[in-house]
């Protein structure tokens, strides 16, 4: 089945320093899509990125996306202690009414 | 900003007892999804809802599960007999199209 994988499970880092996070899938998708979770609270949507592109940025975050390897990264750069959170990727297979599988999430903890 | 809201944010139920559990979904949003999130765990599936039917579920919903949106406006999640295992938080989360998924800030189930 397909599904989102992320590696390290726990990354812990000192705030200023970059933050690098890998998911890895199964099967073909329509896009890929990371999702932040403080303790206790929803999923917030972070940046989409479509099987068509291989790079995408968002203010301190930039995705990468090689969809020959099935694999993704999220680097947070410049982090900050309020980055500390749970960290999803999202495979989307085919858009719009399809459902997204997540994987079991990183946990970032940035030290101040 | 328009959110997601889901009611309520934590229920203690005894098992075997019925619970609903109730979501608001962001008024122009035609898709919407329950996902649960066993403590510490990843985020699975459980069902997704469109044009008031059932697009596709997963193997935790079985017939202990339905869902309907009997009024146009809230989207409800109901266990019919509930076990302990069903202890967990269950997130709503809508959409419009292809894209992002909103995700409420849960219900926390517990099953004594």
């Amino acid at each position: 089945s397909q599904q989102g994988e992320e590696d390290p499970q726990a990354l812990s880092i000192q705030e200023g320093e970059n933050a690098t996070m890998n998911c890895s899938y199964k099967t073909s998708i329509n896009n890929l899509q990371w999702y932040r979770q403080n303790s206790g609270r929803g999923l917030v949507h972070l940046i989409l990125i479509r099987s068509n592109e291989r790079e995408k940025h968002s203010g301190r975050l930039r995705v990468t996306l090689d969809t020959s390897k099935k694999s993704s990264s999220l680097l947070i750069t410049a982090s900050r202690a309020a980055d500390t959170a749970s960290y999803f990727c999202a495979t989307d297979p085919t858009g719009a009414n399809s459902k997204l599988t997540f994987g079991k999430g990183i946990t970032l903890s940035v030290r101040p | 900003e328009p959110e997601v809201t889901q009611t309520p944010s934590h229920q203690v139920t005894q098992m075997g007892q019925e619970v609903i559990l109730r979501c608001v979904p962001i008024s122009n949003h035609l898709y919407f999804y329950w996902y649960r999130q066993i403590l510490g765990q990843k985020v699975e599936f459980l069902v997704s809802f469109y044009n008031n039917e059932i697009s596709e579920k997963s193997e935790i919903f079985d017939d202990q599960f339905s869902v309907e949106r009997p009024d146009g406006s809230n989207f409800t999640l109901k266990i019919r007999s509930t076990k302990l295992e069903d202890s967990a938080m269950y997130f709503c989360a809508t959409r419009l199209a292809i894209g992002e998924l909103f995700f409420g800030e849960g219900s926390r189930l517990t099953v004594l």
